[in-house]
């Protein structure tokens, strides 16, 4: 199986400052005959199910704020938020959907300082 | 407006079964694979099912393999989870999650997908 490993497992940022968590996959997750990178992002905010952010790496799902954008290739994968806003303080979790085994990182958890 | 609404959880005792359901509307349900996945009290998420639009492929995570059965009523717009042999850690609110796109590998029978609906899940809790 893959195994997506994120970091920080939290951090705390202030509003308006950005925020950058880290998703690192045990092997490629680019698939070279489209050149395209199998990760996806999501928002899960307390009681509520995940929300799809961003899928192929970097392409970010109809409306989401374009203060969220994620980056990487291969194994190694980022997703910023730009300005944070309070309305972001949720777990983030990176996934891969390269194998039929889908796998998902720990999450880490946004917060205000 | 797509819609999934899980239904079926509840406290069992460890070794006995559950069946959930996944109510899904506002989409053509047999063109999309699907998927459930849960996540533990306070734990992160975890993929454990995946089922095919006509229901010809499914994979299951290592975790529920052999002891867990998907499947899927196209006619009634339904999924399902069939969970036996349940233990303390299948404790988990377990919810259905729909494919971003309908497309399919007919040579693998994996959609490759990101989940871009997800239902509000229904808790299972199993006591040892």
């Amino acid at each position: 199986d893959i195994v997506m490993t994120q970091s920080p497992d939290s951090l705390a940022v202030s509003l308006g400052e950005r925020a950058t968590i880290n998703c690192k996959s045990s092997q490629s997750i680019l698939y070279n005959s489209n050149n395209r990178n199998y990760l996806a992002w999501y928002q899960q905010k307390p009681g509520q199910p995940p929300k799809l952010l961003i899928y192929w790496a970097s392409t970010r799902e109809s409306g989401v704020p374009d203060r969220f954008s994620g980056s990487g290739s291969g194994t190694d994968f980022t997703l910023t938020i730009s300005s944070l806003q309070a309305e972001d303080v949720a777990v983030y979790y990176c996934q891969q959907y390269y194998t039929n085994l889908i796998t998902f990182g720990g999450g880490t958890k946004v917060e205000i300082k | 407006e797509v819609h999934l609404v899980e239904s079926g959880g509840g406290l069992v005792q460890s070794g006995g079964s559950l069946r959930l359901s996944c109510a899904a509307s506002g989409f053509t349900f047999s063109t999309y694979s699907m998927n459930w996945v849960r996540q533990a009290p306070g734990k992160g998420l975890e993929w454990v099912s995946y089922i095919s639009g006509s229901g010809s492929t499914i994979y299951f995570a290592d975790s529920v393999k052999g002891r867990f059965s998907i499947s899927r009523d196209n006619a009634k717009n339904s999924l399902y989870l069939q969970m036996n042999s349940l233990r303390a850690e299948d404790t988990a609110v377990y919810y259905c999650a729909r494919d971003r796109t309908t497309y399919y590998d007919g040579l693998t029978g994996y959609s490759a997908n990101s989940f871009e609906y997800w239902g509000q899940g229904t808790l299972v809790t199993v006591s040892s």
